[in-house]
């Protein structure tokens, strides 16, 4: 299976600042389409996960530009600019290019 | 609006059987592939497997594979998810969802004697 690998752990952020969350592939997550399956999820305490970013870098629907996705082959981040309340929760990245398909195991973004 | 409603969840004995339903709304949901994902008690998320849009393939976690089998019922547009030979390991909260991009509330799976 691949390993997906999130650092940090967790993070303690004040509203307006800005964060970085890393996420680290066992494998190249490059398809043989050429495309790279790599996406980020937010779990909000006590709601579902939902899709921020996928396939690397492209925010879903409704999701503001204060969120990026960098990264190639192993290598990803996830970024914050200018925290609001409303984005705490556990940050996930998973991958859905290789079975079976796997999540990191979270980073918790909290007040501090 | 895009709804996943699941149901199905109880408390079941290690050994037994168990069928999750997934009744979904607001789409053509004969459409899309779907999936079903776990979260275990204070941690991460598990991918189970998924099913084509005509319930003809699938794919499955090695970890539940020959014990979990999905299936879709189109007409109703409802996605399964039969559970048999249930572990304590498999005690989680059950969530279908759309290739990740819409997920269901959940429903509470708990194995016990």
């Amino acid at each position: 299976d691949v390993v997906m690998t999130q650092t940090p752990p967790s993070l303690s952020v004040a509203i307006g600042q800005s964060v970085s969350i890393s996420c680290k592939s066992s494998q190249s997550l490059v398809y043989s389409d050429g495309k790279t399956y790599l996406h980020w999820l937010l779990q909000s305490p006590g709601r579902s996960p939902k899709r921020l970013i996928y396939q690397v870098s492209n925010l879903g629907s409704g999701v503001p530009d204060r969120f990026s996705g960098t990264g190639s082959q192993k290598d990803f981040t996830l970024k914050i600019s200018r925290v609001e309340a409303e984005d705490l929760g556990v940050y996930y990245c998973a991958q859905t290019t290789h079975f079976p398909y796997t999540f990191g195991a979270g980073t918790k973004l909290e007040l501090k | 609006e895009v709804q996943l409603v699941e149901s199905g969840g109880s408390l079941v004995q290690p050994g037994g059987s168990l069928k999750l339903s997934c009744v979904a709304s607001g789409f053509t949901f004969s459409n899309y592939w779907m999936d079903w994902v776990r979260q275990t008690p204070g941690k991460s998320l598990e991918w189970i497997g998924e099913i084509n849009t005509d319930g003809s393939k699938t794919n499955y976690a090695p970890s539940i594979k020959d014990r979990f089998t999905i299936s879709r019922d189109n007409a109703k547009s409802t996605l399964y998810l039969q559970m048999s030979n249930v572990k304590s390991d498999d005690t989680a909260i059950y969530y279908c969802n759309i290739l990740f991009v819409y997920w269901g509330q959940g429903t509470l799976v708990t194995v016990s004697s």
